[in-house]
């Protein structure tokens, strides 16, 4: 079956302990992307990649970082996580075509809520 | 990314057709047209999508206005699975999807 997986679905953390947030697709899609969301600001993209070795900062990447070394594989790192950290995050994933996410749909996760304290 | 407007909330009967409108005006000639939407406590799922001509897929389908400045999203016949929050998108050649508040859809038994 065709899938975004994240780990771990929930997760309650105090400041400053770092964690790792990870994402596989099996879908040998090239794109992937985080987002979060918070009530009343919507879904924000936080880091995006195009293809392995290949990042790039969306709206909101600020204490966050990201790797791509497989294709299957974007974990999301918080280094020194924050309680505005607090938030639902979705990994997502698509093909790209010419270079762009033009007439291509994007495969979502189920979530991580993490809870910073 | 050109911007979309949709109403905050809808609300429909079961078994009935339903039609969420989407206005976005300042579109450019390359932009997509996307339709997610987001069930209670699940990521986004991807609906339909189009450039210029109307849409039918197994969930839905999609008309788009002559002059592209607005589009619909129909349901033919609404189940209370389909109660969900409905984003509309424009997808311009930015690497990424801008949600806005979307539509809140209601399904009445």
């Amino acid at each position: 079956e065709a899938q975004v997986t994240q780990n771990p679905r929930y997760l309650i953390t105090v400041t400053g302990k770092k964690l790792t947030v990870t994402c596989s697709q099996n879908m040998n899609h090239e794109y992937m992307s985080w987002y979060r969301q918070d009530p009343g600001l919507g879904l924000r993209q936080i880091y995006y990649s195009m293809n392995v070795e290949v990042t790039d900062k969306g709206d909101v990447p600020e204490g966050y970082k990201v790797s791509r070394k497989e294709k299957r594989n974007f974990p999301l790192i918080l280094e020194s996580p924050s309680p505005n950290q607090t938030s639902l995050y979705f990994c997502a994933s698509s093909f790209v075509g010419g270079g762009s996410l033009l007439g291509h749909e994007q495969y979502f996760g189920p979530g991580t809520r993490l809870t910073v304290t | 990314d050109a911007k979309t407007t949709q109403p905050n909330s809808m609300e429909s009967n079961e078994e009935e057709p339903v039609h969420l409108p989407c206005n976005h005006s300042t579109i450019s000639g390359t932009d997509y047209i996307h339709w997610y939407r987001q069930l209670p406590s699940q990521g986004p799922e991807y609906v339909i999508h189009g450039l210029t001509s109307n849409v039918n897929n197994r969930m839905a389908s999609l008309a788009i206005a002559e002059d592209r400045k607005s589009s619909t999203l129909i349901l033919h016949r609404a189940t209370l699975r389909d109660a969900a929050v409905y984003y509309c998108i424009l997808i311009g050649g930015a690497q990424k999807l801008v949600f806005g508040q979307g539509t809140r859809l209601t399904i009445n038994p």
